[in-house]
């Protein structure tokens, strides 16, 4: 039973290109989290989602910042035209639908972004 | 003892002490929070849990203690051990929101 699988674990890019982290929940997850975490410091939320939906975005930056789940496939954190203040630890956890409260959160290993 | 870092709370522990990490909670309305470890490189590990109808929980040498009047949350670590050595966060949940995680403590173990 795999769980949370995300790549790439590094990934370096040059200022104004792409970043795209690819997130796989565990098996019969449904909601995704994506955290961003800067060294020595904590887990910073950024967004929440179900299949095809986004149910919370309140942490993501308004612009070059976006995520998707899509119905089949793995959720998508796209990062545009990245600046150096990008370099962080993406990580994305999963947990599952439970009726009447909230899932445990795994995490994945994270994805580490360095923007030369 | 304890020391405040250039960003995380650090706190010493001799091996096979208890040690006893600290959390302060911001929403009364959380209703479910974890502990996690995190080693370096590595993401968090979920230690375990505990729901908001519940003030003390315990598992294998860990016990988190909840006290919902005051929006504490503590993790006790029986006999510490190097192994135990990393950064600990809680994290608390409202039903259908997200989760939002505490600044995070690191737990040195000297030999």
């Amino acid at each position: 039973n795999a769980g949370v699988m995300q790549n790439p674990r590094h990934l370096v890019r040059r200022r104004g290109q792409e970043a795209r982290l690819r997130c796989s929940p565990m098996k019969g997850h449904s909601h995704v989290y994506w955290y961003r975490q800067l060294p020595e410091e904590g887990l910073k939320f950024m967004v929440y989602l179900q299949k095809e939906n986004i149910i919370d975005e309140s942490g993501m930056p308004k612009e070059r910042f976006s995520a998707e789940f899509p119905k089949e496939g793995p959720s998508i954190l796209r990062i545009q035209q990245v600046v150096r203040g990008d370099s962080a630890a993406y990580f994305c956890a999963s947990s599952p639908l439970v009726t009447g409260h909230t899932g445990e959160l795994f995490f994945g290993e994270g994805s580490r972004l360095t923007v030369l | 003892g304890e020391s405040v870092g250039l960003h995380l709370p650090t706190l010493s522990v001799q091996e096979g002490d208890n040690s006893i990490i600290n959390c302060a909670y911001s929403n009364s309305a959380s209703d479910y929070f974890i502990w996690y470890k995190q080693e370096s490189g590595k993401g968090p590990q979920f230690i375990i849990d505990i729901r908001s109808n519940m003030d003390k929980r315990q598992g294998q040498r860990v016990t988190v203690l909840l006290n919902k009047t005051v929006k504490h949350l503590s993790l006790q670590i029986a006999a510490t051990q190097p192994g135990d050595s990393a950064v600990y966060f809680c994290a608390e949940a409202q039903q259908g929101q997200n989760f939002v995680f505490g600044p995070g403590t690191r737990l040195s173990v000297l030999p």
